[in-house]
């Protein structure tokens, strides 16, 4: 059974810090990999998919990447700024076709 | 273009009422899913529908059923509600499977 584990559970770091969100999975047989935000009381946000083929994704100061054999992948966000404090979940798709989530980061960056 | 929506946004219910959440899009995705998100549990798949006329099993299926009313409408009905299904229900959709999914903004229950 596909599990995702995310560390840190919480963060907190000062406005302008680059940071690192970690996310690691137990059965590196996936077809994808999604970051997805989640502002309090709101639904999910996706960020950003890698395919099980590509080793990193970038969109504005984010950038995601995947390194399948070894079942990890990381959001490096830059710059980080008040506007980024959310929950951010990393969740697989695997050969189940159904996406298995991680339990977030909750990230708080303060000005 | 409105994306996925939920209704109701909020709903408290008494131990064994029914009620029926509805979700809808406006995205021609053929795949939609439900989902609930629980303190420290995550979100957890409860059924899906990979096109329109197809339903299956997710992950917690137990006092749920579904229905893919049509291609844009995928609705989650508690028959008989409990306390342990006091959660928030999200709602998603994709074009296909695998894809990426687009969500909700989810409904908060609380069964008393």
């Amino acid at each position: 059974k596909q599990e995702v584990t995310q560390i840190p559970a919480a963060l907190s770091v000062p406005e302008g810090e680059n940071l690192v969100l970690n996310c690691s999975f137990t059965d590196s047989a996936i077809y994808n990999l999604q970051w997805f935000r989640q502002d309090p009381g709101k639904g999910l946000t996706s960020l950003l998919l890698i395919q099980s083929s590509q080793r990193e994704q970038t969109s504005g100061r984010l950038n995601a990447s995947l390194d399948k054999s070894s079942g990890r992948s990381t959001l490096y966000i830059a710059a980080s700024q008040p506007g980024d404090s959310a929950t951010y979940l990393c969740a697989v798709l695997g050969g189940s076709e159904k996406l298995v989530f991680g339990k977030g980061t909750k990230l708080t960056v303060n000005p | 273009n409105a994306g996925v929506t939920q209704t109701p946004k909020f709903q408290v219910l008494k131990t064994g009422q029914s009620m029926t959440l509805q979700c809808a899009q406006d995205m021609n995705h053929n795949s939609m899913y439900w989902y609930r998100q629980d303190p420290g549990m995550g979100l957890r798949l409860i059924y899906y529908s990979a096109s329109e006329g197809t339903t299956d099993k997710g992950e917690v299926p137990n006092g749920y059923n579904v229905s893919r009313l049509n291609k844009r409408e995928f609705s989650l009905r508690l028959e008989s509600a409990a306390p342990s299904q006091t959660s928030v229900y999200f709602c998603a959709s994709s074009e296909y499977q695998p894809d990426t999914q687009y969500f909700g903004p989810g409904t908060r229950l609380t069964v008393l």
